[in-house]
């Protein structure tokens, strides 16, 4: 079946701009997680929403980073004013049975 | 908050030989240690994972071992393969039934399988 998708699959911005990241998740999955992978940090938490509960934001790395996830699917991860220390790989993941998790092949961002 | 260490950071092979990865996590109360397969360009794709109530699991080439008592956890390849050649991640959660939760992960090996 369809696995997560995410769009777009690279994203060059210019320091400043604010972006937009896209993650449809796999159909019936009712959690959904933001990591975001760089070469100097490797693979952190960034956010996960989970049904009808609040989202844990702990990861979010400043007040820049935010996500919404519309209607129990879909979800943005929006970054406000860039920063070259944001270019990284943004990768969102989502999961049915409580402890398994998919990944989807991520979003390359790139901030000149 | 949870810590996991992951060795060898790179592992070369010869094709046949088995490869062994190491991982220690600092929390006593995580609960699922999934291992994760990492090619260029792609997402992480979950290849095997074991929950704490179990200390071993093996599925074709690939086995998975826990140790609760000392924290550490390991990923067994078997008969390896050119196409096994990834970089590997392990990670661990402390997953409540109904509860999603966040992963925290080794820092990755790069395995190489070679001819």
């Amino acid at each position: 079946g369809a696995g997560v998708s995410q769009s777009p699959s690279n994203k060059v911005t210019e320091k400043g701009k604010d972006v937009e990241l896209r993650c449809d998740p796999i159909s019936g999955h009712t959690a959904l997680y933001w990591y975001r992978q760089s070469l100097g940090q490797g693979l952190e938490f960034l956010i996960y929403f989970q049904g009808n509960s609040a989202p844990d934001k702990s990861g979010l790395p400043s007040d820049r980073f935010s996500a919404e996830r519309t209607g129990g699917s879909v979800s943005t991860l929006t970054i406000q004013r860039t920063q070259q220390e944001d270019s990284a790989v943004y990768l969102c993941a989502s999961g049915h049975i409580f402890y398994e998790q998919y990944f989807g092949p991520g979003t390359r961002l790139t901030v000149t | 908050g949870e810590n996991v260490e992951q060795h060898p950071s790179t592992l070369s092979v010869q094709e046949g030989d088995s490869a062994v990865i190491k991982c220690t996590y600092s929390d006593s109360a995580s609960n699922y240690f999934p291992w994760y397969k990492q090619e260029l360009g792609k997402g992480p794709q979950l290849i095997i994972d074991i929950r704490s109530n179990v200390g071993e699991k093996k599925d074709q080439r690939i086995a998975v071992t826990l140790n609760k008592t000392a924290k550490h956890f390991s990923l067994h390849i078997t008969e390896t393969q050119p196409e096994d050649s990834a970089v590997y991640f392990c990670a661990a959660s402390r997953a409540d039934t109904g509860t999603a939760s966040k992963l925290t992960f080794g820092t990755g090996t790069r395995l190489q399988v070679t001819l």
